[in-house]
């Protein structure tokens, strides 16, 4: 079964300060994995994916299969960043596909 | 284009009684998911229509169901509901999440927020 871990609940940085958000998974296929945003009273959105290898906002991902992590980095932290960030997992059963999310990290940038 | 839009926003049930989320989605997706967010368990993964064909199912009782009508539009209904139906109920839309890397994009609604008293 998929797993996704994201060890800490709270991130508190200061703004100019390098982020990582952590993220280790679990699965046993070849894993899409994503990034999720969710800004005080906004829907989920989608932050960047492991396929595009894009900087999205600043933000960057790189999948590393061997530690089976995809943490999530940021040389200089924003005020605008504070949210709460989820990384999920597509697995493909049963002909569908489902996201399994890690518990979030709620990130705080203060000035 | 017009967003991923759940109805309604907010709902407040009692005990036992039934409850009917609906959801829309983007134009042209034809998957449909279902999540349940709450802050002890996070989000949970309910289940998953494609083209009105239930293809994917979480680990919830059978009080939870869904279907998806034949313009993608679906709805989820909780039966029999308990205090711990208490949640945000988010729907997202794909285009088509067949496997194809860039269809399984998955794009949330505002979520209904359901309180169970």
């Amino acid at each position: 079964a998929q797993r996704v871990t994201q060890p800490e609940k709270l991130l508190s940085v200061f703004k100019g300060a390098p982020v990582e958000l952590k993220c280790n998974y679990s699965y046993s296929g070849s894993p899409e994995l994503f990034w999720y945003v969710q800004y005080s009273r906004q829907r989920l959105q989608l932050l960047l994916r492991h396929i595009s290898r894009e900087s999205i906002k600043g933000f960057t991902a790189d999948l590393n299969k061997g530690e089976t992590s995809f943490h999530l980095k940021k040389p200089f932290a924003q005020e605008e960043d504070s949210a709460m960030y989820y990384c999920a997992l597509t697995s493909f059963t049963g002909g569908g596909n489902k996201l399994t999310f890690g518990t979030g990290t709620q990130l705080k940038v203060e000035l | 284009k017009a967003g991923v839009t759940q109805t309604p926003r907010y709902l407040i049930k009692t005990r036992g009684q039934q409850v009917t989320l609906s959801c829309s989605p983007i134009s042209g997706h034809r998957s449909v998911s279902w999540y349940q967010q709450t802050p002890g368990q996070g989000l949970q993964f309910l289940f998953e229509y494609f083209s009105e064909t239930q293809r994917n199912k979480g680990n919830f009782p059978g009080r939870f169901s869904g279907r998806q009508f034949s313009n993608s539009r679906s709805e989820m209904n909780v039966s029999t509901l308990e205090l711990g139906d208490s949640a945000l109920y988010l729907c997202a839309s794909s285009l088509s999440g067949t496997g194809g890397t860039m269809n399984t994009e998955a794009f949330f609604g505002q979520g209904t927020r359901l309180t169970v008293v």
